[in-house]
C-alpha cells in the first residue's frame, strides 16, 4: 500500500535550520501535489506547505512564509521542507500528506505520513 | 484566511451513542470540507471528503453532510474504535485549515 516515511526531525536550537525528508513509495508521486501539515504538542493541525505535483506552484502558511520552504524530486519520490531561522513555536510533529483532487470532489489528504518531531529550544 | 468552528469541543458517548460534531466556515467553502480521526500518537485518517463522500474502508456509520458553512459529522452509533479525536478541514482556499477538533471520550 501507499507509504509516506518522514525524516530529519529532531532537537535544535532557535534560530537554527532543520531539513525534513519524506520518502514516498508505492504510488505514482509525480502525479500529486504534496503538503506538510505540523501539530504541536496536545495541540490542533495546522497547514504548513504545498507543493504542486511538478513543483512549479508552491505556498506556505503565513507562520512560516520566509522561513519554510517547501521542495520535491520526483526523479527520487522524495518531499522536502527547509526550516531556516526555527521558532520555540515551530516544535510540532510534521506530518507529509498525499492529496488526492479530482474536479467533483476537490482535494483531501488521503495518505499521511507516520510524522517526524521537531523540537526547538535552547 | 478562512477560519473552522467545531462544536463541541468535547463530548462523552456511551458505545452505541449517536454523536454528531459540527464545523462551521467563515465563509462559503461550497462542499469542500475533509473529515479526519486522530487516535493519540497516530497520524490522521480520511474518513469523509467533499462534505459527505465516506473515503475507501471507512465504516458506514460514519456520514457527512453540508455546504456552504455549515457541516456535520455523524457516528450512527458509536463503537469502542471510535473514542478520538475528530477535525474538519477547508480545502475551498489556501490556506487549508483546520477546525480546532472535537474529542470523544467514553462516558
Amino acid at each position: 500500500q501507499v507509504q509516506l516515511v518522514e525524516s530529519g526531525g529532531g532537537v535544535v536550537q532557535p534560530g537554527r535550520s532543520l531539513r525534513l525528508s519524506c520518502a514516498a513509495s508505492r504510488f505514482t508521486f509525480s502525479r500529486y501535489a504534496m503538503h506538510w501539515v505540523r501539530q504541536a504538542p496536545a495541540k490542533g493541525l495546522e497547514w504548513v506547505s504545498v507543493i504542486s505535483n511538478d513543483g512549479s506552484n508552491k505556498d506556505h502558511a503565513d507562520s512560516v512564509k520566509g522561513r519554510f520552504t517547501i521542495s520535491r524530486d520526483n526523479s527520487k519520490n522524495m518531499l522536502y521542507l527547509q526550516m531556516n531561522n526555527l521558532r520555540v513555536e515551530d516544535t510540532a510533529v510534521y506530518y507529509c500528506a498525499r492529496a488526492a483532487c479530482s474536479a467533483h470532489s476537490g482535494c483531501y489528504f488521503d495518505q499521511w505520513g507516520q510524522g517526524t518531531l521537531v523540537t526547538v529550544s535552547s | 484566511d478562512i477560519q473552522l468552528t467545531q462544536s463541541p469541543s468535547f463530548l462523552s458517548a456511551s458505545v452505541g451513542d449517536r454523536v454528531t460534531i459540527t464545523c462551521r466556515a467563515s465563509q462559503g467553502i461550497k462542499g469542500f470540507l475533509a473529515w479526519y480521526q486522530q487516535k493519540p500518537g497516530k497520524a490522521p485518517q480520511l474518513l469523509i471528503y467533499a462534505a459527505s463522500t465516506l473515503q475507501g474502508g471507512v465504516p458506514s456509520r460514519f456520514s457527512g453532510s453540508g455546504s456552504g458553512t455549515e457541516f456535520t459529522l455523524t457516528i450512527s452509533s458509536v463503537q469502542p474504535e471510535d473514542f478520538a479525536t475528530y477535525y474538519c478541514q477547508q480545502l475551498n482556499t489556501y490556506p487549508f485549515t483546520f477546525g480546532p477538533g472535537t474529542k470523544v471520550d467514553i462516558k
